[in-house]
């Protein structure tokens, strides 16, 4: 079965400082690759997807994140965290057969200090 | 494009009841719809997916005779909690999706449900 683990489940860090938020998955294949941002109440708006090609994608808001196979991982980075970055993040992953059916990590929340 | 829409946004029903709540594709044809229940400060689980003309197909766990999904029409999908306790009380999620399975899916914004 897949499975997804976000290790972190709080992060803060200070505004303008950079930011990784780690993701690992198990998968018995190359599965589709998603990030999801979600604020207080709101449903989920996808920051970044990996489906094939370069390993290093480019999101929405700043954000891009790496695929890296030989450790089943799909961090998401960004430079310089901005205070409207706080919010909910979700890792998921989908089976290339049907990428609408995802299984989501546990999240990480993201503080941000002024 | 690809707005995704749900109703009501939030809900308060007694125990014993029915509510049900809409789930709408405004700019896109979807044919397939998936649900989504979100515990507070957790992940979000698949509960089904809703295929339109056809009867959705339920993970294992979710009681498909208590959350009645319909999926009338490549626009709307509707899922009803069916005598509703106060353990239903929720985050109800529906994503849509175009007829490529590979595609993304597309998220509403999320209804609450409150059952008291």
């Amino acid at each position: 079965a897949q499975s997804v683990t976000q290790p972190d489940i709080h992060i803060t860090v200070s505004e303008g400082a950079s930011l990784e938020l780690r993701c690992n998955y198990s998968y018995g294949a190359t599965p589709y690759l998603f990030w999801y941002v979600q604020s207080p109440g709101q449903g989920l708006q996808l920051l970044l997807k990996y489906f094939s090609g370069d390993t290093l994608v480019q999101g929405i808001k700043g954000f891009e994140a790496e695929f890296k196979r030989s450790q089943s991982s799909f961090n998401l980075r960004k430079p310089s965290v901005h205070w409207s970055d706080a919010a909910e993040y979700f890792c998921a992953v989908a089976p290339r057969t049907n990428a609408g059916k995802s299984t989501f990590g546990d999240g990480t929340t993201l503080t941000v200090k002024p | 494009g690809a707005v995704v829409s749900q109703h009501p946004s939030r809900v308060i029903c007694k125990s014993g009841t029915s509510v049900k709540i809409e789930c709408r594709s405004l700019d896109f044809q979807a044919t397939t719809m998936f649900w989504y229940r979100q515990f507070p400060k957790q992940s979000l689980m698949l509960m089904a997916t809703s295929n339109e003309g056809s009867k959705a197909t339920y993970e294992q766990g979710v009681e498909k005779d208590k959350f009645l999904i319909n999926h009338a029409s490549l626009t709307l999908s509707t899922l009803t909690v069916t005598s509703a306790h106060p353990e239903d009380s929720s985050f109800y999620i529906c994503s849509a999706q175009t007829g490529t399975l590979g595609d993304e899916q597309y998220f509403g914004p999320g209804t609450r449900l409150t059952v008291t």
